[in-house]
């Protein structure tokens, strides 16, 4: 059974930059039928997808998100990470990452549903 | 950006009951959708993909259906764990990936 494990800091000042670390285990980061991505949800709100990469080296990035985030994939050490720069409180909530299914979509192979999450790490951007 | 809207905002029902989860998509999402559940606390847990597809160890009292722009997600028989906050998410090609803004079925 594949787990994944968010970790990074819990609290990042206005401006600065939020980097985390997702840890997976029981099943590789490089398994080409799953691309790997993050997902927030502010306090009491609902879900926001930031971005998904894939192990052969695709990413595929929120618009609304796009020129601050960074989403990668180490097969070395199966790990995926998240950068997200100039933060602002709206940044704050629970921060997931998740095994994001490839699937073939009108007759392209792209990431799909979300079958495995991680437990989620409070991020509070402070000023 | 497809939107997905989903209603009621809060469903309140009683143990034993059925109850009925809408989503509907700003444009048509073909049969590309899923469903979550969340408890407070917890991180959200695949319930349906594929529109009616159940994920792993999903009991056989959730189901879904739908197609195009209009889904539903039916419970049966409420149990007491079911009672939490349900998103739908809709994956049709890349264009990006979003949610519905949930529905809580409470007691």
């Amino acid at each position: 059974q594949v787990q994944l494990h968010e970790s990074g800091p819990g609290l990042v000042k206005a401006s600065e930059t939020l980097s985390l670390t997702c840890t997976v285990s029981g099943g590789s980061i490089s398994d080409e039928n799953y691309y790997w991505g993050w997902i927030r949800q502010p306090p009491g709100k609902g879900l926001e997808w930031i971005g998904t990469a894939y192990s052969v080296g695709s990413t595929h990035y929120n618009p609304s998100l796009n020129r601050r985030v960074t989403v990668s994939v180490d097969t070395a050490n199966n790990q995926l990470s998240l950068t997200l720069t100039s933060v602002t409180a709206g940044d704050s909530g629970v921060y997931y990452c998740a095994r994001h299914r490839g699937a073939y979509i009108s007759g392209y192979y792209n990431p799909s549903y979300f079958d495995h999450w991680g437990q989620g790490t409070l991020v509070t951007v402070s000023s | 950006e497809i939107v997905m809207t989903q209603s009621p905002a809060t469903l309140s029902a009683s143990p034993g009951e059925t109850v009925t989860l809408s989503c509907r998509a700003s444009q048509s999402v073909s049969r590309n959708l899923a469903w979550y559940q969340q408890t407070p606390g917890q991180a959200p847990r695949l319930l349906i993909y594929g529109t009616s597809t159940k994920g792993a160890g999903v009991p056989a009292r959730f189901s879904g259906s739908g197609s195009g722009t209009d889904f539903t997600l039916t419970i049966s028989s409420l149990q007491p764990e079911d009672f939490a906050v349900y998103f739908c998410q809709h994956y049709n090609a890349w264009t990006p990936w979003t949610f519905g803004q949930g529905t809580k079925v409470e007691i």
